[in-house]
C-alpha cells in the first residue's frame, strides 16, 4: 500500500540556519502531496501541497517540490526562526486508489535562538 | 467558513470505561472525515475513515470503533478501554479525496 517515509527527529538547528527534512513516499499512482505542521498543544495545520510532479509548494518561507522520479518531497526552508520550532508531517492522498490520508511519523524541529 | 469542532479536550477515563469522542463540521456538506491517534514516536496512525454517512473504513484492528450517524458527524466509541488506548486523538475532513484536511484540536485521552 501507499506509505511515506521522513527523517527521524528531533532536529536541533540554530536560527537561520537552513532547514531540509527529507520525505520519500511509495504509491502506485500519482498522489498529491503534503506538509502539515503542528506547533505545541495544537492540531495539525497544512503547510504548503502539491498536486503533480514538478509542482513546488511554498508558504511561510518553506518550500517543497514534487519530484516523481526520486518520490520524495523534501522540505526546506533558508533560514529558520525560533517560532518554526514544530513537528512536521509529511502526507500523500492518492485518490486514484482510496480515500485514506496517509501520514509520516513526523519530524520534531528544535530552533535554537 | 467551515470549522471543526472536537470535544472533549482532555480525558481521564479508568480501564474498562467505554468512551465515545464527539466531532462535528460545519460550513460544508459530504465530507471526508477521519479519526487519527498520535503516540510518542509513531507519528499519526489513521484509525477510521468514512466518505460518507454510515460509511466506515478500518484501518486498525483493535477495540475502538466508529460511527458517521449525521452527514458532519463522526463518533469514536469504545465499549472497553485498554491502557494501551491513551493517546492523542485527532478528528480531520477534507473536501475530497486528494484535497488538504483540516484537523481538530485534538483530545488528550489518559487511560488509568
Amino acid at each position: 500500500g501507499n506509505s511515506v517515509t521522513q527523517m527521524e527527529g528531533p532536529v536541533t538547528l540554530s536560527e537561520e540556519a537552513f532547514l531540509t527534512i527529507n520525505c520519500t513516499y511509495t504509491a502506485t499512482g500519482y498522489p498529491s502531496l503534503f506538509w502539515y505542521v503542528q506547533y505545541p498543544g495544537e492540531g495539525l495545520q497544512l503547510l504548503l501541497k502539491a498536486t503533480k510532479a514538478d509542482d513546488k509548494g511554498s508558504n511561510k518561507g518553506f518550500e517543497a517540490t514534487y519530484r516523481k522520479e526520486t518520490t520524495s518531497f523534501h522540505l526546506e526552508k533558508g533560514s529558520v526562526q525560533v517560532s518554526d520550532s514544530a513537528v512536521y508531517f509529511c502526507a500523500l492522498s492518492d485518490q486514484n486508489r482510496d480515500d485514506k490520508i496517509i501520514f509520516g511519523k513526523g519530524t520534531r524541529l528544535h530552533i535554537l535562538p | 467558513s467551515q470549522t471543526i469542532h472536537q470535544w472533549p479536550a482532555t480525558l481521564v477515563q479508568p480501564v474498562g470505561s467505554p468512551l465515545s469522542l464527539e466531532c462535528t463540521v460545519e460550513g460544508t456538506s459530504n465530507p471526508n472525515l477521519y479519526w487519527y491517534r498520535q503516540a510518542a514516536g509513531r507519528g499519526l496512525q489513521l484509525l477510521f475513515y468514512s466518505v460518507g454517512i454510515g460509511q466506515i473504513s478500518s484501518e486498525v484492528p483493535q477495540n475502538l470503533s466508529a460511527s458517521r450517524p449525521q452527514d458532519r458527524q463522526f463518533i469514536l466509541s469504545s465499549k472497553k478501554l485498554l491502557l494501551s488506548d491513551s493517546g492523542f486523538y485527532l478528528c480531520a475532513w477534507s473536501p475530497q479525496t486528494g484535497e488538504k484536511a483540516f484537523f481538530g484540536q485534538g483530545t488528550r485521552l489518559t487511560v488509568v
